[in-house]
């Protein structure tokens, strides 16, 4: 079946303006998860939905980021006024119900110029 | 809070030969962990991973992972590495209450002919 998609998979943008990165979870899955991976890095956990709403959003770094889940399936997560600290890989994991594996998507490659 | 080390940055392996990936974890309880490859410009693709029970766990692609509780680690290893294995390898630790992942930093495997 269909694994996790997630668009663009790449975006450059203006420092200061407003972006929104996309996932699509596997069919099913009501557990949905974001992640952030700088350079060399390994990912970063941000933020995790069960069902429609945000059950950890412990790892959003401030503000000017923000995740929706409106009907429990697809999410958007959304960054205002970007900075260019802000560039790296956005991924996107869903699992069947949250305690079991996590089945990531390709990204999306965020560059702030 | 759980913390994952991968002490070793890159490992350059010759085809045929085998292959080791350390890994050491910190966490108060029985961990959930995991070993994910992520191919340049792709996704993190789930190699193996361990709940519980047996300590020797066999995966997709030839690789194996051993869990050893009292040196807190969980060892990535393949027999015989083919020129695909190329790519950066992360660990990862979850729990059962706790659904985010801490992943480590990656080890970067090169493998020359």
């Amino acid at each position: 079946g269909a694994g996790v998609s997630q668009t663009p998979s790449n975006k450059v943008t203006e420092k200061g303006k407003y972006v929104e990165l996309r996932c699509d979870p596997i069919s099913g899955h009501t557990a949905l998860y974001w992640y952030r991976q700088s350079l060399g890095q390994g990912p970063e956990f941000l933020i995790y939905f069960q069902g429609t709403g945000a059950a950890d959003d412990s790892g959003l770094p401030n503000d000017r980021f923000f995740a929706v889940r409106p009907e429990g399936s697809v999410s958007t997560l959304k960054i205002q006024r970007t900075e260019r600290g802000d560039s790296a890989v956005y991924l996107c994991a869903s699992s069947l119900t949250g305690e079991e594996t996590q089945y990531f998507g390709p990204g999306t490659r965020l560059l702030v110029l | 809070a759980q913390s994952v080390t991968q002490p070793d940055i890159h490992i350059t392996v010759s085809e045929g030969a085998s292959l080791e990936l350390r890994c050491n974890y910190s966490y108060g309880a029985t961990p959930y962990l995991f070993w994910y490859v992520q191919s340049p410009g792709q996704g993190l693709q789930l190699l193996l991973k361990y709940f519980s029970g047996d300590t020797l766990v066999q995966g997709i692609k030839g690789f194996e992972a051993e869990f050893k509780r009292s040196q807190s680690s969980f060892n990535l290893r393949k027999p015989s590495v083919h020129w695909s294995d190329a790519a950066e390898y992360f660990c990862a630790v979850g729990a059962s209450n706790d659904y985010k992942l801490s992943f480590g930093a990656g080890t970067t495997v090169t493998v020359r002919a």
